[in-house]
């Protein structure tokens, strides 16, 4: 099946700081790549749909100014935390769609302390 | 976003005896997809349905898709310790992303 990169796997950063997660896709480009957060013991849940050369669809009660994404390729979407706190400690995971099937990124576990 | 709801929530079975996950939509669904994840992993795809009444099957999985098209159930037939995981249906929205539900945590105990 078709890969899909995420890096990095984990950080830490102090709080008031910015993050940025790379999520590439290696074998076929995507024009569209998915954002999701998932917490401990919980669902996925969808924060935005990235797109290659236009602005991100964010879902409602996303704040787009909080998670920057930018797909400037097709094959690379970033998503960056700005001014991180500890509530937005949690595991993000990209995902891109190769027709009916989704491929996940391996995940980041984004600590804020 | 879409409202998909799994029950149960989590279920622990001995090895070797069966296990079920349904996922119940309020919608009418165009299609649904079952996915796999590992503690600590990713999500992983299984199957896709999209038929009404549509029933798959992969090795000891069986998929279901209900007439009415508004749920779904996954059943594991004699359960194995790698059975160990979160699965999770998703549901497509009105452009190309699509939702997960609710998940359930599969433990088998060997």
């Amino acid at each position: 099946g078709a890969v899909v990169s995420q890096h990095p796997s984990w950080v830490i950063c102090k709080s008031g700081t910015s993050v940025k997660i790379e999520c590439r896709s290696l074998d076929f480009q995507a024009t569209t790549m998915f954002w999701y957060r998932q917490f401990p013991k919980q669902s996925l849940m969808l924060m935005a749909t990235s797109n290659e050369g236009s602005k991100a669809t964010y879902e409602q009660g996303v704040e787009k100014d909080k998670f920057l994404i930018n797909h400037a390729s097709l094959t690379l979407s970033t998503l960056t935390v700005t001014s991180a706190h500890p509530e937005d400690s949690s595991f993000y995971i990209c995902s891109a769609k190769l027709g009916p099937e989704a491929f996940f990124g391996q995940g980041t576990r984004l600590t804020v302390v | 976003g879409q409202q998909v709801m799994q029950i149960p929530q989590y279920q622990h079975v001995q090895e070797g005896e069966d296990f079920t996950t349904y996922c119940n939509s309020s919608t009418t669904l165009s299609n649904i997809q079952w996915y796999k994840q590992r503690p600590g992993g990713h999500p992983v795809f299984l199957i896709q349905l999209v038929k009404s009444g549509e029933v798959k099957k992969q090795k000891r999985l069986t998929f279901q898709f209900g007439e009415a098209k508004k749920n779904s159930s996954l059943h594991i037939t004699a359960t194995q310790t790698t059975d160990v995981g979160t699965y999770f249906c998703a549901v497509g929205g009105a452009g190309n992303q699509f939702y997960f539900g609710t998940g359930t945590s599969l433990t088998v105990i060997p």
